[in-house]
C-alpha cells in the first residue's frame, strides 16, 4: 500500500524567506502528485498536478517538483507571505487503483 | 460557479442516531469519494464511487454506509454503529485520467457528537 509521509510537520519561517516542503511516497509507480493548501475548517484547494511524466510544475511563486525514481516531491515558496499560513497536503495517484493518498500536511506560519 | 456542495456544515448528533451528510456535484465528474479528518491525521477514506449505482469501501468504512443514484450526488450516512464520529468530512471529486485525475474538494462537514 502505498504511504506518503510529509516532514516537517510544522514550519515557521519570517515574511520573505523562501521554503521548502518535502513529500515522500513509498510506491514510485503513480499517475500523478498533487499539492493541496488547506485553510483551518476549510476544504482543500488544489496548488499544482504533476503528471508522472513531467519533473516540474510552477504556479506564480510556487514550484513543485517530482523525482519519481527516488519517491520524492517538493514544493518550493518564494518570498513567503503571511497570506501563504496554511497547512500544505500532497496526494498522490498510483498508476493502479481508483484512490488517492494524501500525507498528513505541513503546517507552514509565516511570521510578519 | 461549478464546484462541489456540502452540506450542512456543522451537524451536531445524538448518541444512536443516524444522520446523513449531502455532496453535490456539478462538474460532472465520474468519481466521487468521502474522507475523514481528524486533528493532526492526514485523510483517510470512507467510501469511494466511480460510477452511478456503484461504490467501493475504503480504509475507515465501518459505521458508514452511501448511496449513488445520481452522478451529482454522493450523501454519506453516519450510523449509530460508528463509535466515534466527531470529525472533519470532505467530499470530494475527480476528474477521468484522460483530463489528468485532478481531486477536488468542498468546504467541509463539521459533525459532532453531543
Amino acid at each position: 500500500k502505498q504511504e506518503v509521509t510529509q516532514i516537517p510537520a510544522a514550519l515557521s519561517v519570517p515574511e520573505g524567506e523562501n521554503l521548502v516542503l518535502n513529500c515522500s511516497f513509498t510506491d514510485s509507480a503513480i499517475y500523478n502528485l498533487q499539492w493541496f493548501r488547506q485553510d483551518p475548517g476549510k476544504g482543500l484547494t488544489s496548488l499544482l498536478l504533476i503528471q508522472s511524466s513531467q519533473r516540474e510544475q510552477t504556479s506564480g511563486r510556487l514550484n513543485a517538483s517530482l523525482d519519481k525514481s527516488s519517491g520524492r516531491s517538493t514544493l518550493y515558496i518564494a518570498a513567503s507571505q503571511p497570506g501563504d499560513s496554511a497547512t500544505y497536503l500532497c496526494a498522490v495517484r498510483p498508476n493502479t487503483g481508483n484512490q488517492f493518498y494524501f500525507g498528513t500536511g505541513t503546517s507552514l506560519t509565516v511570521i510578519p | 460557479d461549478g464546484g462541489i456542495t456540502q452540506s450542512p456544515k456543522y451537524l451536531f448528533r445524538k448518541e444512536g442516531q443516524n444522520v446523513t451528510l449531502s455532496c453535490e456535484q456539478n462538474l460532472n465528474h465520474d468519481a466521487m469519494y468521502w474522507y475523514r479528518q481528524d486533528p493532526g491525521q492526514g485523510l483517510r477514506l470512507i467510501y469511494y464511487s466511480q460510477i452511478v449505482n456503484d461504490f467501493q469501501k475504503g480504509d475507515i468504512a465501518e459505521g458508514y454506509s452511501v448511496s449513488r443514484e445520481k452522478k451529482e450526488s454522493f450523501p454519506l450516512t453516519v450510523t449509530s454503529a460508528q463509535k466515534n464520529p466527531t470529525a472533519f468530512y470532505l467530499c470530494a471529486s475527480s476528474t477521468t485520467p484522460v483530463w489528468g485525475n485532478t481531486i477536488y474538494f468542498g468546504e467541509g462537514s463539521w459533525l459532532t457528537v453531543v
